[in-house]
């Protein structure tokens, strides 16, 4: 079965600090993977997504992930953390049976401190 | 422009009750997909339609959950006798088409269903 697991539900960063958010999946097929943001009162925003091409995947707002087939790992970075980055950040997986809806982690909330 | 809406924003039921519950998705989009969101919890899966019909009802939790979409455009997620349990943050996206290439989903903000 397709799944993803966030270590961390909580992630506190300084800003100017680098952010590094983990995300490892299982899948029985080749995965594709995304990371969403979810503001306080807003949907859910695409930041990037895997689909087998590139396997360093750049998004909006200077996030990136790499996928890395040994590790199972789809981690989201970004070099410098701005307050505005402050968020759910939730890792999802594509589900089996041919369409591309995500199967969601968990969530990691992201807190920037001045 | 005009993202997916949802209607309403907020719902306070009592236990037993039925409720609806409303999505606008953008206009043109043939896809549309409903998500369950518990507190502290990534979005669940409900179900997707492709136009007018349910392609995936996976799912949906049990038979007091049901979902239209009569015209292809707008959906309603229905839910019979609630339950304390169905608390949560139901969304809904949707996307320009689904099937054998990927497109993105536009997610709504959701609306707060209260079980009391």
């Amino acid at each position: 079965a397709q799944s993803v697991t966030q270590l961390g539900s909580h992630v506190s960063v300084s800003e100017g600090a680098l952010v590094l958010l983990r995300c490892n999946y299982s899948s029985s097929v080749p995965p594709y993977l995304f990371w969403y943001v979810q503001y306080p009162n807003q949907g859910l925003q695409l930041l990037l997504k895997y689909t087998s091409a590139a396997t360093l995947v750049k998004g909006i707002n200077g996030f990136e992930a790499e996928f890395k087939k040994s590790e199972t790992s789809f981690h989201l970075t970004k070099p410098s953390a701005h307050m505005s980055d402050a968020a759910e950040y939730f890792c999802a997986v594509r589900r089996a049976g041919g369409s591309y809806i995500p199967t969601f982690g968990r969530g990691t909330s992201l807190i920037v401190h001045p | 422009g005009a993202g997916v809406s949802q209607t309403p924003s907020n719902k306070v039921t009592e236990k037993g009750k039925y409720v609806e519950l409303r999505c606008d998705p953008i206009s043109g989009h043939t896809a549309l997909y409903w998500y369950r969101q518990s507190l502290g919890q990534g979005p669940e899966f409900l179900i997707y339609f492709q136009g007018t019909g349910a392609a995936d009802d996976s799912g949906l939790p049990n038979d007091r959950f049901f979902a239209v979409r009569p015209e292809g455009s707008v959906s309603t997620l229905k839910i019979q006798r609630t339950e304390r349990g169905d608390s949560a943050v139901y969304l809904c996206a949707s996307s320009p088409n689904s099937g054998s290439s990927y497109n993105e989903q536009f997610f709504g903000p959701g609306t707060r269903l209260t079980v009391l």
